[in-house]
């Protein structure tokens, strides 16, 4: 079974422009977590989308959005870029129903490292 | 910063055992997680635990969890070069996981 695959794996980008990155989760997996992880902050959630509905979001400003398509694959989208979104980009798939509250696991890709210039 | 806490950095000698610790907040997580990430690569879950156990035994790791004190800890024995890795606990709350700064594990041969 193939695993959580992001793309692409590398991005650079200049303050203003807006970036789409794209999540594809493990087959059959409904559930799509996107995180950010940067050095100062760690690991943090941006939001999580099941069955194309956005069911839980981080606190990040209006800037980063995201939606999941029929097929369950997930885009998410930064606009007007600033030097501070570069970040590893992780999303995660889970079979979903249920959420992280219960035992459901959340499995990563290997991320899309995001450079802005 | 987070609220969820773990030391930085971590040194062992090859063959020696691991202790990583992690302290949480929320005490109304029902499981708390233990990720490996290699460099260049995304999160590998490692184990996980319930929050109504006080250990759990996995191959050379073991979770021990003291819900009192909000203290996780992971062990591992035997701990090898390819065990260097950083290494986050997670708890759930909120329907997310909120993760650690991560500790830095370095295995000297």
């Amino acid at each position: 079974k193939a695993g959580v695959t992001q793309t692409p794996r590398y991005l650079i980008k200049t303050r203003g422009q807006q970036v789409t990155l794209s999540c594809s989760p493990i087959s059959g997996h409904r559930s799509v977590s996107w995180y950010q992880q940067t050095p100062g902050q760690g690991l943090q959630f941006l939001f999580e989308y099941f069955s194309e509905t956005q069911r839980n979001k981080g606190n990040f400003p209006g800037r980063f959005s995201g939606r999941q398509f029929s097929n369950s694959r997930s885009e998410m989208n930064v606009s007007t870029l600033e030097l501070g979104d570069s970040a590893l980009y992780l999303c995660a798939s889970s079979s979903g129903p249920r959420g992280v509250t219960t035992n459901e696991k959340l499995f990563f890709g290997s991320g899309t490292q995001l450079s802005v210039l | 910063g987070e609220d969820v806490e773990q030391s930085l950095f971590l040194s062992v000698r090859e063959g020696d055992s691991s202790v990583i610790n992690c302290t949480y907040t929320d005490s109304s997580s029902t499981y708390l997680y233990w990720y490996k990430q290699e460099p260049g690569a995304g999160l590998q879950l490692l184990t996980y635990i319930f929050s109504n156990m006080d250990m759990k035994q996995d191959q050379r790791l073991t979770v021990l969890l003291n819900k009192k004190d909000k203290h996780l800890s992971l062990r591992i024995a035997d701990t090898q070069t390819g065990d260097s890795a950083i290494y986050f606990c997670a708890e759930n709350a909120g329907n997310m996981l909120t993760f650690g700064g991560g500790t830095r594990l370095m295995v000297k041969p």
